[in-house]
C-alpha cells in the first residue's frame, strides 16, 4: 500500500538561507509525486510535479525537488528562503495504475525567520 | 477566474444532526475530489468523481458518509448521524483533466465541529 512519510514536522531557517524539506513515499507501481503548499489562511496549491522524465524538477518560488527511486524519496528544496515562504508544505504520491487516491504526507512546518 | 469555492466555511453540529458540505468546483472541470483534513495531519482521500460517476469511494471512513455529484459539477458531502471524530476541515479540489497527474485545484475547505 502507499504511504508517504515527512520526516520533519517543522523547520525552522533563517532567512536567506537553504533549505530541504524531506519526503519519503512506499509503493510498489510507478508514481506521480508532488508538493503542495498551503500558506496560512488559503488553500492549498501545487509548487511542483514528478511524472517522468528528468528526475529534477523545477516549481514555482525558486522550489525544486529531486526524485530518487532507489532511494524512494522526493525531497524539496530551495536555495535561499525568504520569510514570505513561511507556510505548510506537503509532499503527495499517486499511483500510476489502480484507484484514483492522492495520498498526502502529514506536512511540514517551515517557519522563516528574520 | 473563479477558484474552487466551499460551504459552509465553518459548521457546527451536536453529535447524532447530519450535515451537508457542499463544493462548486472550477467551472468545466471534469474530476472532482473530497478530502478529509484532521488537526495537524496531512489531507485524507475520501472519494472521487469523473463528471457525474463516483469511481473511487475507497476512503469513505463509513456508510455514514456520503458524496454525490449529480449533474457533474457542484458536489456534495453528507454525513449523517455525525461523530466526535468525524470533526476535522473538509476539502474539496478539481482538475480539468482525468489524468492521475493532473493538479488539483483545492478550496479553503469547510471546517467541521461535532460537538
Amino acid at each position: 500500500a502507499q504511504s508517504v512519510t515527512q520526516l520533519d514536522s517543522q523547520v525552522p531557517v533563517f532567512e536567506e538561507a537553504p533549505v530541504e524539506l524531506r519526503c519519503n513515499y512506499s509503493s510498489s507501481v510507478s508514481v506521480y509525486l508532488f508538493w503542495y503548499v498551503q500558506y496560512p489562511n488559503q488553500g492549498l496549491q501545487l509548487l511542483l510535479k514528478y511524472l517522468s522524465g528528468s528526475t529534477l524538477v523545477k516549481g514555482i518560488n525558486g522550489f525544486e525537488a529531486e526524485f530518487n527511486k532507489s532511494q524512494t524519496s522526493f525531497h524539496l528544496r530551495k536555495p535561499s528562503v525568504h520569510i514570505s515562504d513561511t507556510a505548510e508544505y506537503f509532499c503527495a504520491v499517486s499511483e500510476g495504475t489502480g484507484g484514483f487516491k492522492t495520498i498526502f504526507g502529514a506536512g511540514t512546518r517551515l517557519f522563516v525567520k528574520a | 477566474g473563479a477558484g474552487v469555492s466551499q460551504s459552509p466555511r465553518y459548521k457546527v453540529a451536536k453529535r447524532g444532526q447530519d450535515v451537508a458540505l457542499r463544493c462548486d468546483p472550477i467551472s468545466g472541470h471534469v474530476s472532482l475530489f473530497w478530502y478529509q483534513q484532521a488537526l495537524g495531519q496531512g489531507p485524507e482521500f475520501l472519494t472521487y468523481f469523473q463528471n457525474e460517476a463516483q469511481l473511487d469511494k475507497s476512503g469513505l471512513p463509513s456508510d455514514r458518509f456520503f458524496a454525490e455529484r449529480p449533474e457533474g459539477s457542484v458536489s456534495t458531502l453528507k454525513i449523517q448521524r455525525t461523530q466526535q471524530e468525524d470533526s476535522a476541515v473538509y476539502l474539496c479540489a478539481s482538475s480539468a483533466g482525468t489524468g492521475k497527474g493532473d493538479e488539483q485545484f483545492f478550496g479553503p475547505g469547510t471546517r467541521l465541529t461535532v460537538l
